[in-house]
């Protein structure tokens, strides 16, 4: 069972370039996540979609920008990346966006934004 | 804001021995608590979910309390084992709200 599938795992930007962070799930979930997680804190949401086609801001959305492609994948897209933006992303999904949605994550990816 | 806080911050014990995690929130109306073991380098995986009624969770040798008057959780591990060296992250869900509040984690390490 592949569940949440995330590439790459590892990533070195310069400030200024762009990328895309790919996910994917095989679980038939409905809602999907992206998450940050820096050192001494929590992790902390980005966006989210709830359901195939529909995406919403998290609480940290600013200077990202994400895609539903169909209901199994879900990219995270960083239009120009700067060194604040270097953090481990986590994508995660769930059956539902309910309160009782228990998550199950990707690997997660490193990105290093220089 | 909804807060949770985790404490001690990070710990050593020796294997074979017991140790317990310490979760505060304040998380309102509060819905569920859920206990998150993440391996270094690797995604969270669920260790257990708690609701308001229920006071206590095992899943193996980990065991969840949960006194939802306090607003404070505990994660017990019996017996602990090289492999639970780790770090553990509380998260509670609010009523009717999606969003999820997320501890910083307690980091483990079980010395042989």
């Amino acid at each position: 069972n592949a569940g949440v599938t995330q590439t790459p795992k590892f990533q070195v930007l310069k400030t200024g370039q762009s990328m895309t962070l790919q996910c994917a799930q095989d679980m038939n979930h409905n809602s999907m996540y992206w998450y940050r997680q820096d050192p001494g804190m929590g992790l902390r949401l980005i966006y989210y979609s709830a359901s195939e086609g529909t995406t919403d801001k998290g609480e940290v959305p600013n200077g990202y920008n994400v895609s539903r492609l169909n209901k199994r994948e879900f990219s995270l897209r960083l239009e120009s990346a700067a060194p604040s933006q270097t953090s481990v992303y986590f994508c995660a999904s769930s059956w539902n966006r309910g309160e009782n949605g228990e998550l199950f994550f990707g690997e997660g990816s490193r990105l290093t934004v220089l | 804001k909804n807060q949770v806080e985790q404490s001690p911050q990070s710990l050593i014990i020796l294997e074979g021995k017991n140790c317990t995690l310490q979760c505060n929130y304040t998380v309102s109306p509060f819905s569920n608590l859920r206990w998150y073991k993440q391996d270094t380098g690797r995604g969270p995986v669920s260790l257990t979910i708690m609701t308001f009624s229920e006071n206590t969770k095992s899943n193996g040798r980990y065991t969840a309390t949960l006194d939802a008057d306090t607003k404070q959780s505990s994660l017990h591990i019996t017996a602990s084992q090289l492999s639970d060296s780790a770090s553990y992250i509380c998260v509670v869900s609010a009523r009717n709200d999606y969003k999820l509040s997320f501890g910083a984690g307690t980091t483990v390490t079980v010395r042989a």
